[in-house]
Protein backbone atom coordinates (compact mmCIF):
# COMPACT_ATOMS: atom_id res chain seq x y z
CA UNK A 1 0.00 0.00 0.00
CA UNK A 2 0.94 3.43 -0.98
CA UNK A 3 2.04 5.52 1.90
CA UNK A 4 0.57 8.70 3.38
CA UNK A 5 1.84 12.23 5.41
CA UNK A 6 -0.47 14.06 7.46
CA UNK A 7 0.45 16.76 9.67
CA UNK A 8 0.70 15.68 13.19
CA UNK A 9 -1.59 18.01 14.60
CA UNK A 10 -4.12 21.07 13.80
CA UNK A 11 -6.85 23.06 15.86
CA UNK A 12 -10.16 24.05 14.74
CA UNK A 13 -12.64 26.07 16.10
CA UNK A 14 -15.65 24.90 16.89
CA UNK A 15 -18.68 25.42 14.67
CA UNK A 16 -15.95 26.00 11.57
CA UNK A 17 -14.69 23.88 8.95
CA UNK A 18 -12.22 21.26 9.71
CA UNK A 19 -10.15 20.20 6.64
CA UNK A 20 -7.68 17.68 7.66
CA UNK A 21 -5.10 16.92 4.51
CA UNK A 22 -3.46 14.25 3.40
CA UNK A 23 -0.54 13.56 0.75
CA UNK A 24 -0.06 10.11 -1.07
CA UNK A 25 2.21 10.94 -3.80
CA UNK A 26 2.84 6.93 -4.44
CA UNK A 27 -0.51 6.32 -4.92
CA UNK A 28 -1.59 3.54 -7.62
CA UNK A 29 -4.59 3.52 -10.05
CA UNK A 30 -6.35 0.66 -8.48
CA UNK A 31 -5.96 2.43 -4.52
CA UNK A 32 -8.60 4.13 -2.64
CA UNK A 33 -8.00 6.65 0.24
CA UNK A 34 -10.14 6.13 3.34
CA UNK A 35 -10.14 8.06 6.24
CA UNK A 36 -10.96 6.83 9.67
CA UNK A 37 -10.57 9.06 13.45
CA UNK A 38 -10.20 7.09 16.63
CA UNK A 39 -11.65 8.97 19.52
CA UNK A 40 -9.16 8.67 22.52
CA UNK A 41 -9.68 4.96 23.67
CA UNK A 42 -12.34 3.73 21.51
CA UNK A 43 -11.90 1.52 18.53
CA UNK A 44 -11.49 3.13 14.72
CA UNK A 45 -14.61 5.05 13.52
CA UNK A 46 -14.91 4.62 9.14
CA UNK A 47 -15.64 8.27 7.61
CA UNK A 48 -15.65 8.27 3.86
CA UNK A 49 -13.63 6.60 1.34
CA UNK A 50 -12.89 7.89 -2.28
CA UNK A 51 -11.20 6.79 -5.47
CA UNK A 52 -10.77 9.84 -7.71
CA UNK A 53 -14.17 11.87 -7.71
CA UNK A 54 -14.79 14.01 -4.86
CA UNK A 55 -17.29 12.15 -1.73
CA UNK A 56 -19.90 13.22 0.83
CA UNK A 57 -21.67 11.80 3.24
CA UNK A 58 -23.24 12.88 6.23
CA UNK A 59 -20.14 12.63 8.19
CA UNK A 60 -17.66 14.57 6.12
CA UNK A 61 -16.65 15.03 2.69
CA UNK A 62 -13.44 14.08 0.29
CA UNK A 63 -11.91 16.25 -1.88
CA UNK A 64 -9.45 14.34 -4.30
CA UNK A 65 -6.76 16.07 -6.39
CA UNK A 66 -6.82 15.31 -10.10
CA UNK A 67 -3.78 13.68 -10.01
CA UNK A 68 -4.80 11.87 -6.93
CA UNK A 69 -1.68 12.68 -5.21
CA UNK A 70 -3.10 14.20 -2.29
CA UNK A 71 -6.92 14.59 -0.48
CA UNK A 72 -8.18 16.56 1.99
CA UNK A 73 -10.71 16.13 4.60
CA UNK A 74 -13.68 18.27 5.40
CA UNK A 75 -15.45 18.58 8.71
CA UNK A 76 -17.98 21.33 7.65
CA UNK A 77 -19.35 22.10 11.04
CA UNK A 78 -16.52 20.84 13.45
CA UNK A 79 -17.94 20.24 17.31
CA UNK A 80 -16.16 19.06 20.52
CA UNK A 81 -17.12 15.65 19.95
CA UNK A 82 -14.78 15.74 16.31
CA UNK A 83 -11.58 16.03 18.90
CA UNK A 84 -10.12 12.94 17.40
CA UNK A 85 -7.07 11.23 15.55
CA UNK A 86 -7.68 11.44 12.17
CA UNK A 87 -6.37 8.54 9.66
CA UNK A 88 -5.71 8.53 5.92
CA UNK A 89 -5.07 5.37 4.69
CA UNK A 90 -4.19 4.15 0.76
CA UNK A 91 -5.51 0.95 0.26
CA UNK A 92 -6.68 -1.17 -2.99
CA UNK A 93 -8.62 -3.25 -0.56
CA UNK A 94 -11.13 -2.05 1.97
CA UNK A 95 -8.98 -4.81 4.92
CA UNK A 96 -6.07 -3.83 3.18
CA UNK A 97 -4.97 -6.94 1.80
CA UNK A 98 -1.95 -8.89 2.63
CA UNK A 99 -0.68 -6.19 5.13
CA UNK A 100 -4.66 -5.12 6.64
CA UNK A 101 -4.47 -1.22 7.19
CA UNK A 102 -1.89 0.87 7.54
CA UNK A 103 -2.75 3.56 9.86
CA UNK A 104 0.49 5.75 10.07
CA UNK A 105 0.42 7.83 13.19
CA UNK A 106 -2.60 10.51 11.78
CA UNK A 107 -3.70 14.15 12.83
CA UNK A 108 -4.34 14.54 15.95
CA UNK A 109 -7.34 17.12 15.67
CA UNK A 110 -8.28 19.12 18.45
CA UNK A 111 -11.55 21.29 18.44
CA UNK A 112 -11.72 24.04 20.18
CA UNK A 113 -14.62 25.94 21.99
CA UNK B 1 -27.76 -3.59 14.25
CA UNK B 2 -25.66 -4.75 16.77
CA UNK B 3 -22.12 -3.45 16.39
CA UNK B 4 -18.58 -5.20 16.69
CA UNK B 5 -18.12 -6.17 20.39
CA UNK B 6 -14.96 -7.66 21.84
CA UNK B 7 -14.82 -9.15 25.50
CA UNK B 8 -12.99 -8.62 28.03
CA UNK B 9 -12.81 -4.99 27.68
CA UNK B 10 -9.86 -4.77 30.57
CA UNK B 11 -7.91 -8.10 31.61
CA UNK B 12 -4.58 -8.17 33.90
CA UNK B 13 -1.93 -10.82 33.40
CA UNK B 14 1.42 -11.72 34.11
CA UNK B 15 4.14 -12.26 32.72
CA UNK B 16 4.35 -15.98 31.11
CA UNK B 17 0.43 -16.62 31.19
CA UNK B 18 -1.49 -17.14 28.00
CA UNK B 19 -4.33 -14.86 27.30
CA UNK B 20 -8.05 -15.08 25.08
CA UNK B 21 -9.20 -12.18 23.62
CA UNK B 22 -13.24 -12.90 21.96
CA UNK B 23 -14.43 -11.14 18.88
CA UNK B 24 -18.17 -11.21 17.94
CA UNK B 25 -18.50 -9.71 13.99
CA UNK B 26 -21.57 -7.51 12.78
CA UNK B 27 -24.10 -10.19 11.91
CA UNK B 28 -23.83 -11.00 8.53
CA UNK B 29 -20.21 -9.49 8.59
CA UNK B 30 -18.01 -12.79 7.39
CA UNK B 31 -13.79 -11.30 7.81
CA UNK B 32 -12.55 -10.71 10.88
CA UNK B 33 -9.45 -8.13 11.41
CA UNK B 34 -7.18 -8.28 14.39
CA UNK B 35 -4.89 -5.30 15.54
CA UNK B 36 -2.08 -4.62 18.37
CA UNK B 37 -2.53 -0.91 19.06
CA UNK B 38 0.37 0.71 21.80
CA UNK B 39 1.78 3.99 22.41
CA UNK B 40 5.21 3.31 20.65
CA UNK B 41 3.98 1.08 17.49
CA UNK B 42 0.42 2.55 17.00
CA UNK B 43 -2.00 0.70 14.89
CA UNK B 44 -0.49 -2.31 13.67
CA UNK B 45 -2.24 -5.34 11.85
CA UNK B 46 -2.15 -9.18 13.32
CA UNK B 47 -4.05 -11.39 11.08
CA UNK B 48 -7.38 -11.88 8.98
CA UNK B 49 -9.79 -14.45 8.90
CA UNK B 50 -12.49 -14.94 6.56
CA UNK B 51 -14.92 -18.14 6.25
CA UNK B 52 -12.73 -19.76 9.41
CA UNK B 53 -9.66 -19.72 7.56
CA UNK B 54 -6.38 -17.60 8.08
CA UNK B 55 -6.00 -15.13 4.80
CA UNK B 56 -3.61 -12.46 6.02
CA UNK B 57 -0.99 -12.00 8.75
CA UNK B 58 1.07 -8.92 10.15
CA UNK B 59 4.43 -9.49 11.28
CA UNK B 60 3.82 -10.82 14.77
CA UNK B 61 5.94 -13.86 16.50
CA UNK B 62 4.03 -17.15 16.70
CA UNK B 63 2.93 -16.29 20.03
CA UNK B 64 0.40 -14.72 18.72
CA UNK B 65 -2.78 -17.28 17.15
CA UNK B 66 -6.07 -16.80 16.04
CA UNK B 67 -8.95 -18.50 15.04
CA UNK B 68 -12.64 -18.21 13.54
CA UNK B 69 -15.87 -20.40 14.07
CA UNK B 70 -18.26 -21.02 11.72
CA UNK B 71 -20.42 -18.31 13.23
CA UNK B 72 -17.46 -15.91 12.12
CA UNK B 73 -17.27 -15.17 15.87
CA UNK B 74 -13.39 -14.86 16.05
CA UNK B 75 -11.11 -15.26 19.07
CA UNK B 76 -7.03 -14.69 19.28
CA UNK B 77 -4.18 -16.31 21.87
CA UNK B 78 -1.23 -14.78 23.06
CA UNK B 79 1.13 -17.59 24.96
CA UNK B 80 4.13 -16.57 27.09
CA UNK B 81 2.54 -13.15 27.76
CA UNK B 82 5.59 -10.75 27.83
CA UNK B 83 5.80 -6.72 28.78
CA UNK B 84 5.56 -5.09 25.64
CA UNK B 85 2.42 -7.49 24.83
CA UNK B 86 -0.07 -4.30 27.16
CA UNK B 87 -1.85 -2.85 24.40
CA UNK B 88 -5.20 -2.70 23.16
CA UNK B 89 -6.28 -5.13 21.06
CA UNK B 90 -9.22 -4.22 18.16
CA UNK B 91 -11.01 -6.05 16.28
CA UNK B 92 -12.85 -5.05 13.08
CA UNK B 93 -14.98 -6.74 10.90
CA UNK B 94 -16.66 -6.38 7.46
CA UNK B 95 -19.12 -8.05 4.72
CA UNK B 96 -16.87 -8.87 2.47
CA UNK B 97 -19.35 -8.74 -0.03
CA UNK B 98 -16.95 -9.68 -3.27
CA UNK B 99 -14.11 -9.72 -4.83
CA UNK B 100 -12.71 -5.90 -5.40
CA UNK B 101 -15.47 -5.13 -2.67
CA UNK B 102 -14.63 -1.77 -1.19
CA UNK B 103 -17.14 -2.23 1.94
CA UNK B 104 -15.43 -0.92 5.19
CA UNK B 105 -14.79 -2.20 8.38
CA UNK B 106 -15.99 -1.76 11.44
CA UNK B 107 -13.85 -2.04 14.28
CA UNK B 108 -14.86 -3.06 18.01
CA UNK B 109 -14.24 -1.15 21.16
CA UNK B 110 -10.81 -3.07 22.14
CA UNK B 111 -10.01 -5.10 24.52
CA UNK B 112 -7.21 -3.46 26.98
CA UNK B 113 -4.28 -5.91 28.52
CA UNK B 114 -2.08 -5.21 30.55
CA UNK B 115 0.86 -7.28 31.36
CA UNK B 116 2.50 -6.96 34.61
Amino acid sequence: DAKTTQPPSMDCAEGRAANLPCNHSTISGNEYVYWYRQIHSQGPQYIIHGLKNNETNEMASLIITEDRKSSTLILPHATLRDTAVYYCIVSAYSGGGADGLTFGKGTHLIIQP
Amino acid sequence: KAGVTQTPRYLIKTRGQQVTLSCSPISGHRSVSWYQQTPGQGLQFLFEYFSETQRNKGNFPGRFSGRQFSNSRSEMNVSTLELGDSALYLCASQPLLGLGSTDTQYFGPGTRLTVL
